[in-house]
């Protein structure tokens, strides 16, 4: 059972440059979450999904994208790529809602953009 | 507005004395708290979480917390601290009308002295 999983685990991208965080589970989990981790700082939602074709703004949307075709993908898409966005992506997972269930996490993606 | 605050970005204690993580928070409604523990490079883990019932809560490794409404605080411990220990804790904020948002603290970093 690998749980939550994500890749890549580092990236570099130039200012501009596209590219897609990959996240996957196994655990049937119809709740999927993106966060990112600044230093120093707490995690902030980007985007969550309650299920296969649902998604919604968290946080801090601006300058993403997601889509969930599937309840075990849950890509997070970077269009233009710029210096603000360099940070730690994490990808998380519940059962139910968030009081009712923790989430489980991949172990993150480390991207600088320059 | 609900808000999350730890009053320590870093906390040393040696090997087998007592840890303390102090986190206050400020919620308009009912909250539920939670403390999640992310050891180096890895993704985060839920230590223990807090939803209305018991008003000492254990979690895993031994670590419990204290949900005081009057103080409006949360604080982490552990009787002895474990080398293992040494990691960043979380202490999150979910009021119960926000199924999908949570409030994360900062972060405090534990170091462990042998």
């Amino acid at each position: 059972n690998a749980g939550v999983t994500q890749t890549p685990k580092f990236r570099i991208l130039k200012i501009g440059q596209s590219m897609t965080l990959q996240c996957t589970q196994d655990m049937n989990h119809n709740y999927m979450y993106w966060y990112r981790q600044d230093p120093g700082m707490g995690l902030k939602l980007i985007y969550y999904s309650v299920g296969a074709g649902i998604t919604d703004k968290g946080e801090v949307p601006n300058g993403y994208n997601v889509s969930r075709s599937t309840t075990e993908d849950f890509p997070l898409r970077l269009e233009l790529a710029a210096p603000s966005q360099t940070s730690v992506y994490f990808c998380a997972s519940s059962h139910d809602t968030l009081n009712n269930s923790p989430l489980h996490f991949g172990n993150g993606t480390r991207l600088t953009v320059t | 507005a609900q808000s999350v605050t730890q009053l320590d970005s870093h906390v040393s204690v040696s090997e087998g004395t007592p840890v303390l993580l102090r986190c206050n928070y400020s919620s308009s409604y009912s909250p539920s708290l939670f403390w999640y523990v992310q050891h180096p490079n890895k993704g985060l883990q839920l230590l223990l979480k807090y939803t209305s019932a018991a008003t000492l809560v254990k979690g895993i490794n031994g670590f419990e917390a204290e949900f005081k409404k009057s103080e409006t605080s949360f604080h982490l411990t552990k009787p002895s601290a474990h080398m293992s220990d040494a990691a960043e804790y979380f202490c999150v904020v979910s009021e119960r009308r926000s199924n999908y948002q949570l409030i994360w603290g900062a972060g405090t970093k534990l170091i462990i002295k042998p």
